[in-house]
């Protein structure tokens, strides 16, 4: 049972446009977000977070929405550009277990064309 | 800069091979994990632990065992490799208490043939 899914397994953006990555999680426990970034033949890198207390963090041209009721959060890079070309990965975790154990989607390859 | 090494950036190994892969970290994390990344399937956890020799199964530990004799370092063992081992391999590390989330290796891509 995937707890959290990213139903995109791919997305194409021009530079300089908007994209937006989503993901969805079943498991309503889940009071803390991340988004990870992962070039091909290198580990995943911290990208940003997102509390349940909060339905929005920015930083820079990186924003993450968080909508409780939906189960959903999405991430908006603007501008997109060619170096963002990537695999995307958001994770969730519950916060009451202790552990802060993440569960990881499937990911996202996002494609920024120049 | 802090960091987590993965011993190995690829290997091959042949089927029925006992195989190591070794992970370090150098930031006094207590966590340590291992995970394996396939196409279409993410990242999908095989073992964990939360202090030194303890150690928990993820969602997909069969043929594979853990070794934690120091804080530092986790190893993961495939007892008998197979093909369908043949997969990017992720070591994580991070705190106990706290939310920042992992840091992880650069992976270590294993082929078995």
């Amino acid at each position: 049972d995937q707890q959290v899914k990213q139903n995109s397994p791919s997305l194409s953006v021009q530079e300089g446009r908007i994209s937006i990555l989503n993901c969805d999680y079943t498991n309503s426990m889940f009071d803390y977000f991340l988004w990870y970034k992962k070039y091909p033949a290198e580990g995943p890198t911290f990208l940003i977070s997102i509390s349940s207390i909060k339905d929005k963090n920015e930083d820079g041209r990186f924003t993450v929405f968080l909508n409780k009721s939906a189960k959903h959060l999405s991430l908006h890079i603007v501008p997109s550009q060619p170096g963002d070309s990537a695999v995307y990965f958001c994770a969730a975790s519950a916060g009451a277990s202790g552990t802060y154990k993440y569960i990881f989607g499937t990911g996202t390859r996002l494609k920024v064309l120049a | 800069d802090v960091k987590v090494t993965q011993s190995s950036r690829y290997l091959v190994k042949r089927t029925g091979e006992k195989v190591f892969l070794e992970c370090v970290q150098d930031m006094d994390h207590e966590n340590m994990f291992w995970y394996r990344q396939d196409p279409g399937l993410g990242l999908r956890l095989i073992y964990f632990s939360y202090d030194v020799k303890m150690k928990e199964k993820g969602d997909i530990p069969e043929g594979y065992s853990v070794s934690r004799e120091k804080k530092e370092r986790f190893s993961l063992i495939l007892e008998s490799a197979s093909t369908n081992q043949t997969s990017m391999y992720l070591c994580a590390s991070s705190f106990v208490r706290g939310r920042i989330g992992y840091t992880f290796g650069s992976g270590t891509r294993l082929t078995v043939v």
